[in-house]
């Protein structure tokens, strides 16, 4: 089946910082989402990208959609310390014709030093 | 508004044992999909309802089966519980029509399992 590898595991950064992570797979995506985990809680979606090439941004936060179709980025400016917590990708799968399962990377974990 | 709702937050179950997890979508949306998410790992596709119907499965044994309400409220049941089914399991509802074009899910803050 598809799978998403994440990178990296684990960030340990100074509030302030910018933050980079990125997702790969072995197999094209035609949506890739981003999602933030905190601790106790379900994932709750940041950015959707729809379209190869495609750059979006919700406030601090920026998601490039890989021009191959298989890597997707986020990137965090200016850390603080509400953004720790587990980053996911996920993209939907297509087997057996339905888009309606997602497929997420095992995820990274950000924490954030005051 | 109410998001999505699951019962209980956490349960120990025995080896063996049968559990039920209960899962109240949000007002509106009457699509529901269960995951399942292993401490570490990201969450991993159980099976999705709609209209009262599983409209599709993962890669999880038969042990694993669901049912959906009138109502759209849904329920996942486990069967013969091994200790490798101690996870969070996420409940998360969306409209059909989100589900193909925004994949709008909202994720319920799930039911901790343990298994011993």
């Amino acid at each position: 089946g598809q799978q998403l590898n994440q990178s990296p595991q684990s960030m340990f950064i100074q509030e302030g910082e910018d933050v980079s992570m990125n997702c790969t797979s072995s197999s094209i995506f035609n949506t890739w989402l981003w999602y933030k985990q905190d601790p106790g809680e379900g994932p709750v979606l940041l950015i959707a990208l729809y379209k190869a090439g495609e750059l979006t941004s919700n406030g601090r936060l920026t998601a490039q959609f890989g021009i191959t179709r298989k890597d997707s980025f986020l990137n965090i400016s200016a850390s603080i310390p509400s953004d720790v917590g587990i980053y996911f990708c996920a993209g939907p799968s297509n087997s057996g014709g339905s888009n309606y399962k997602l497929t997420f990377g095992k995820g990274t974990l950000l924490t954030v030093n005051p | 508004d109410a998001g999505v709702t699951q019962s209980p937050t956490h349960l120990i179950k025995t080896r063996g044992q049968q559990v039920t997890l209960r899962c109240s979508p949000k007002s509106g949306h009457d699509t529901v999909s269960w995951y399942q998410q292993a401490l570490g790992q990201g969450p991993q596709f159980i099976f999705q309802y709609y209209e009262e119907e599983e409209r599709q499965r993962g890669n999880f044994p038969d042990r694993f089966s669901g049912h959906q309400f009138p109502n759209y409220s849904s329920e996942l049941n486990v069967n013969a519980l091994l200790l490798g089914d101690s996870a969070l399991y996420l409940c998360a509802s969306s409209l059909l029509q989100g589900a193909l074009t925004n994949y709008g899910y909202t994720f319920g803050s799930g039911t901790r399992l343990t298994v011993v």
